[in-house]
Order: structure tokens, then sequence, then C-alpha cells
């Protein structure tokens, strides 16, 4: 089963940091980009990052270049955000994203979810 | 950036209903246009991309048309099931960007 499970959410005061895990299985994962997206509380989705499969390109999102990188480890089939100097703007349900593939086409498209992993700042 | 926007930002409809979603981008995006279903504690579903293909096990009564800036998702007999918060993603260029989302709710 084709599966993401992210990890490593919790409790930071503001300008404390965090790093989110997000654990793939039941496909090749150095054969995908991927993609970290937010949810705050009540509000819609927002992309954060992005990478490349062999981790040599990579966006962000204008409000978190500077204190988020994105990385991953494909010989632990595992995906990575450090969080520095976070803020109360950055509390949000963090998911991992799997860009989509479809018959050798590469799309910007996010097909496969995690189911998230909470991230809340506050004092 | 692309901003992307969404109306209505509610809807309510009953079961069997037709209900139609637009979405326009700020600048055109050819059909780089994807369709996701979330509900409530739950991740985003893919079901929709480049404006009216449908992902692999989706139900037919989703489907998606558009182009250049105007987008629809089409929702034609709703199921009990789809009372959802649906979102539109354009792939056309980097920061990716979401519309603000359109809930459909029970009439």
């Amino acid at each position: 089963e084709v599966q993401l499970v992210e990890s490593g959410g919790g409790l930071v005061q503001p300008g404390g940091s965090l790093r989110l895990s997000c654990a793939a299985s039941g496909f090749t994962f150095s054969n995908y980009c991927m993609s970290w997206v937010r949810q705050a509380p009540g509000k819609g989705l927002e992309w954060v990052a992005y990478i490349k499969q062999d981790g040599n390109e990579k966006f962000h999102v204008d409000s978190v270049k500077g204190r988020f990188t994105i990385s991953r480890d494909n010989a632990k089939n595992s995906l990575y955000l450090q969080m520095n100097s976070l803020r109360a703007e950055d509390t949000a349900v963090y998911y991992c994203a799997r860009r989509f593939i479809v018959a050798y086409h590469y799309y910007y498209y996010m097909d496969v979810w995690g189911k998230g992993t909470t991230v809340t700042v506050s004092s | 950036d692309i901003q992307m926007t969404q109306s209505p930002s509610s809807v309510s409809a009953s079961v069997g209903d037709r209900v139609t979603i637009t979405c326009r981008a700020s600048q055109g995006i050819s059909r780089w246009l994807a369709w996701y279903q979330q509900k409530p504690g739950k991740a985003p579903k893919f079901l929709i991309y480049s404006a009216s293909s449908l992902q692999s096990g989706v139900p037919s009564r989703f489907s998606g048309s558009g182009s250049g800036t105007d987008f629809t998702l089409t929702i034609s007999s709703l199921q009990p099931e789809d009372f959802a918060t649906y979102y539109c993603q354009q792939a056309n260029s980097f920061p990716l960007t979401f519309g603000g989302g359109t809930k459909v709710e029970i009439k």
C-alpha cells in the first residue's frame, strides 16, 4: 500500500525550531519529487516547499524562505522539513505529498498525501 | 504569484443535485489545474488533473472543464459522501497555489 506518514509535530514557543519527518512506503521514493503543504486551523491549503528526486532542486514559498528547509534521504525513504524561527502564523497541520506521475509524464499535482502532523506555535 | 479564486465559498445542495464550482486564475495557466476533495480532519483527496482528467478510482459523476483562466468542477448527481470542501490548485508555476475552497453542505 502506498503510504506517507508524517511525524515530529508538537507545541513550540515562538522563535523555536522543529523538524518534521515523512516516512514513505509502498513505492520507490527516490523516483518521486515531494512537497510539504500546510493548513492553518479553519483555513485553506497552502503549498510550503518542494524537492526534486535527487534533492538538488528545491522551492519554498516566500513566507518561509530563510526559515524552513526541505530535504530528503532516499536511503531512508524519508522527507524532512526543518522549521526554524517559528511564528504563530506557522501553526497548522503539515502534510507531505507526492508529485503525480502518469504514463511517464510528470505534473505538479499531488496524488498521495499523508494524514498530517500538527504544529502549534504558542507561548 | 498566481492567485486562485473559487466561487462560491459555500453551497447548500441536496442529494441528487447538480453542483458546479468555479475556479479563476489571475493569469493564464493553460490546463494546469487540479481539483481536490477534503473532508473534516482528513487529508485532501486528488480528484481531477489537467483540468478535466479523472484520477483513477474517482466516480464519473465528477467532471472538470476549462482552460486559460476559468475552470469548473461539476458533480452531476450529489451523493452523501460528496459533502466536503473542494479546492482547485494551479500547477503552472511555483509557488503552487490553491483556491480558498468551496464547502458543499447539506441543504
